[in-house]
């Protein structure tokens, strides 16, 4: 089955930082891009970042550019978003998200608070 | 950005009635490759989102006949031919031909 895990959210002090982490089962992991999408409570869905399949080109919202990192490990079929200097507004859950946008995991909710 | 919006944002259908999402894009949604990446997902509440549409027309597996996609340049469509009950929740559009890829506002269906 595929399947996309997230993990890694919580509770965190603005200025903070948390890294997400997306385990990858039942497909070729390694020949795929992966996405991040967040979607804030009682909000739509927005995109974060994607990566392409080898980890050599990455892209971000302009509104998490210089914060947040997206990376991979495609020898433990995992996505990662490193999030640093974590503000009020990125209160969300955040989506793992297939390549393709056809795979979507359950979603870990990180909430920046004081 | 690719501003997509979505008409109407909320939708109380009757059982067993037609539905119909409208979503236009600020520009055209053809990609070099002659593709439209145009796609549709369905939210249901407390759930991740589900796509149900893929390149305008294309419906995905396990999805059902009822729903329909069509459309072209910056104007498409999702259409319900008879809502069911687990129908319910919030359909959105969203284009993946330019970067950053972006969504519809939401359409809020109600039964």
């Amino acid at each position: 089955e595929v399947q996309l895990v997230e993990s890694g959210g919580g509770l965190v002090q603005p200025g903070g930082s948390l890294r997400l982490s997306c385990a990858a089962s039942g497909f070729t992991f390694s020949t795929y891009w992966m996405h991040w999408v967040r979607q804030a409570p009682g909000k739509g869905l927005v995109w974060v970042s994607r990566i392409n399949s080898d980890g050599g080109s990455t892209n971000y919202a302009d509104s998490v550019k210089g914060r947040f990192t997206i990376s991979r490990d495609n020898a433990k079929n995992t996505l990662y978003l490193q999030m640093n200097s974590l503000r009020v507004e990125d209160t969300a859950v955040y989506y793992c998200v297939r390549g393709g946008v056809d795979v979507w995991g359950k979603g870990t909710t990180v909430t920046v608070s004081s | 950005d690719v501003v997509m919006t979505q008409s109407p944002l909320s939708l109380t259908v009757t059982l067993g009635q037609p539905a119909s999402i409208s979503c236009r894009s600020s520009q055209s949604l053809v990609f070099s490759d002659g593709n439209t990446y145009l796609h549709w997902f369905q939210q249901r509440p407390g759930q991740s989102p589900r796509r149900l549409i893929y390149k305008v027309s294309n419906r995905d597996s396990g999805v059902p006949d009822r729903f329909s996609g069509s459309g072209s340049g910056t104007d498409f469509t999702l259409k319900i031919s008879r809502v069911e009950a687990e129908d319910v929740g919030v359909y959105y559009c969203m284009q993946g031909t330019h970067w950053p890829f972006t969504f519809g506002p939401g359409t809020k269906v109600n039964i």
